[in-house]
């Protein structure tokens, strides 16, 4: 079955960076975008972007642009994102979903970022 | 960017209750509407893709309706594990946002 299994919680001091992964497994990886999004309590979903497992083509919201950065270990079947900059607003949850045509079926479990000093 | 405005923000309900929530795309985004729920420190569970299909899995008492910027989410017969949060997203044009939620307290 399709799994999205991402790495553990996160605490960052501010103006540090953080890295998340999240590991593919159960489909072909290949043929898929991998989406990142992040939740801050009480808060709406925020699509951060994508990557296409594929070509490798990424795509990122503008209000991220220049401080985030999708890349991905094709073997491991791994996609990592990584912040940068962080100040206390970026303390959500961050989460990889696999797309289907602009929604997500698939989600892993989310990842904690604190940034906190 | 398209904003989702959802009503209610907070539904309280009974179990055998039917349920309404609506959401509203500031422009048209044709049928690209998507529903999900989420339960407290879970990810968002899809439920309704384009409008009114519904997932695998998802029991009939779902059902979505709608067109060009109001969308309408209904539970039938609410029962206890329907308690949550109940988001719409649409997926017309990037950034894909979502709407600020309905939550549905039993």
């Amino acid at each position: 079955q399709v799994q999205l299994v991402q790495s553990g919680a996160e605490v960052k001091m501010p103006g540090a960076s953080v890295r998340v992964s999240c590991k593919a497994s159960g489909y072909i990886f290949s043929d898929n975008v991998i989406h990142w999004l992040r939740q801050a309590p009480g808060q709406r979903p925020e699509w951060l972007g994508w990557i296409n497992n594929g070509n490798l083509n990424s795509y990122y919201s503008r209000d991220f642009r220049g401080r985030f950065t999708i890349i991905q270990d094709t073997s491991a079947t791994t996609v990592y994102m990584d912040l940068t900059g962080l100040t206390s607003r970026d303390s959500a949850v961050y989460y990889c979903a696999r797309e289907k045509g602009g929604r997500y079926p698939y989600w892993g479990q989310g990842t904690l970022v604190t940034v906190s000093s | 960017d398209i904003q989702m405005t959802q009503s209610p923000s907070i539904l309280s309900a009974s179990v055998g209750d039917k349920v309404t929530i609506t959401c509203r795309a500031s422009q048209t985004i044709d049928n690209f509407l998507a529903w999900y729920h989420q339960k407290p420190g879970e990810a968002p569970n899809l439920l309704i893709s384009r409008v009114s299909d519904l997932e695998g899995g998802v029991p009939s008492r779902f059902r979505g309706t709608g067109s060009g910027t109001d969308f309408t989410l209904y539970i039938d017969n609410l029962q206890p594990d329907d308690f949550g949060i109940y988001f719409c997203q649409q997926y017309r044009n990037y950034p894909l946002t979502f709407g600020g939620g309905t939550t549905v307290d039993i």
